[in-house]
């Protein structure tokens, strides 16, 4: 299975809001990603887990909040969010994050809509 | 520390004509280099990967890039596009043994291929 799936994969939602969008993976992969994309743009790394462990917070802002319950899912807790924070969500998985060639399995994305 | 550069923003084609996507990198120390190309509402597919040996590397959908070291390029190619090729192409670099994988990206270029 080389598959990266998430959930929802569209999510609407106000500015007072709680929502959490998921990733899951079962390549046994060590390190998960999330990334922000807006239109036109590469990907923008927002948070690293590493062994089920935050390893990277891109300084984001605190209304994004990650959660890494085991090493094959991850979350990310959305609340208080702001019309700018709408893009496409995408969570990615790698063997490891100090370890390999680094390269990334993508899902899908949650394209996110903040009214 | 690694910079990567897509001169190109938008490569207009006709159907059945060749192509060539341009990526060059800047970096002080070995690096792997990817190909992800992303389709209209859709997460990063892995097109191909330069990790080692062989310069000319192939990939899915019939494509190919060349590393050229001296050059630092690595563009892609494909001797005759199809309309399904229409599409995001990001080129992305990550330190060979360096203490993270971070994916540096490039700025995108959009393969955009005519009947």
């Amino acid at each position: 299975d080389t598959e990266v799936t998430q959930t929802p994969k569209h999510l609407v939602m106000g500015m007072t809001n709680k929502k959490s969008l998921k990733c899951e993976q079962h390549m046994g992969h060590r390190a998960m990603y999330w990334y922000k994309q807006k239109a036109k743009k590469p990907p923008e790394l927002m948070f690293v887990y590493s062994y089920e462990k935050l390893s990277i917070n891109e300084s984001v802002p605190s209304r994004f909040s990650p959660e890494c319950p085991n090493s094959s899912l991850l979350n990310l807790h959305l609340h208080a969010l702001q019309p700018e924070d709408s893009a496409l969500y995408l969570c990615a998985s790698s063997q490891g994050w100090a370890s390999g060639s680094g390269e990334q399995f993508f899902g899908p994305g949650t394209r996110l809509t903040v009214l | 520390a690694q910079s990567v550069t897509q001169l190109d923003s938008q490569v207009p084609v006709f159907e059945e004509a060749p192509v060539e996507l341009r990526c060059n990198y800047s970096s002080s120390v070995s690096v792997y280099l990817f190909w992800y190309v992303q389709y209209p509402n859709q997460g990063l597919q892995l097109l191909l990967k330069y990790l080692s040996g062989s310069t000319l590397v192939k990939g899915i959908n019939g494509f190919e890039a060349e590393f050229n070291k001296s050059q630092t390029s690595f563009h892609l190619r494909k001797p005759s596009v199809h309309i399904s090729d229409t599409a995001e192409y990001f080129c992305a670099v990550s330190r060979y043994g360096g203490a993270t994988n971070k994916l540096i990206f490039g700025t995108g270029t959009l393969l955009a291929v005519q009947p």
